[in-house]
């Protein structure tokens, strides 16, 4: 099945820096990577996704990046404010039989963003 | 993510016992998932149902059972087979249609045994 890792655990970066984490996926079919935020003791929630047909994308100060090649992709995160402080998760997403997305999550990257 | 609600928001059990955790949506969204969060874990899939009365096991499905008689109710019963069953529970729904693969996720239900 799929597996996804992702780096670094924890990342603490000062306000205003950038914050890079990455995942690496083993099944070359997966074909959505969506990356959701988290924060303590509330629900994930979507920030950005991408497909595979597409290498890149961005959404403010927020950008997704894909290397189907090297089956890895990456999230950053610009001008980093304290509101980013969270838990992000990356995930890989396969379609399987009958419309079903198979959805793997990474095990979570804990940012703290220092004023 | 207004649409999914999740009751009760924390859950006490002794060891033993059976719960049900309830999972509501009012979002018309087709397919509907229970995963289970621990610290330092990511989300891993304990049960999908993609329509009515049809559901399929994920990844850890063991211990836990569920149903889906409507399309806006999708409850997971965590039995006593369930041996470590102290952690963080979310639901997520998705609309088929669309070629749309976005996953919405209910507030949690947090279930201590004691």
């Amino acid at each position: 099945g799929e597996n996804v890792e992702q780096h670094p655990s924890t990342l603490s970066v000062q306000e205003g820096d950038s914050a890079v984490i990455k995942c690496t996926y083993s099944d070359s079919a997966s074909n959505y990577f969506p990356w959701y935020k988290q924060e303590l003791g509330k629900r994930p929630q979507l920030i950005i996704d991408i497909r595979s047909n597409v290498g890149e994308k961005k959404d403010q100060r927020i950008a997704v990046t894909l290397n189907k090649t090297a089956k890895h992709f990456s999230l950053h995160i610009t001008e980093t404010q304290p509101e980013d402080s969270a838990v992000y998760f990356c995930a890989a997403s396969l379609s399987i039989a009958g419309g079903y997305q198979k959805v793997t999550f990474g095990t979570g990257t804990k940012l703290q963003v220092i004023p | 993510d207004g649409g999914i609600t999740q009751s009760p928001k924390y859950l006490f059990r002794k060891e033993g016992q059976n719960v049900t955790l309830s999972c509501e949506q009012n979002l018309n969204h087709d397919a509907m998932y229970w995963y289970r969060q621990d610290p330092g874990q990511g989300l891993r899939l304990i049960y999908y149902s993609q329509i009515v009365n049809d559901f399929q096991k994920g990844d850890i499905a063991e211990g836990y059972s569920v149903s889906r008689e409507k399309k806006e109710s999708f409850p997971l019963t965590v039995t006593s087979a369930q041996k470590n069953p102290t952690a963080f529970y979310l639901c997520a729904t998705r609309l088929l249609a669309g070629g749309r693969y976005e996953q919405f996720f209910g507030p949690g239900t947090r279930l201590t045994v004691l």
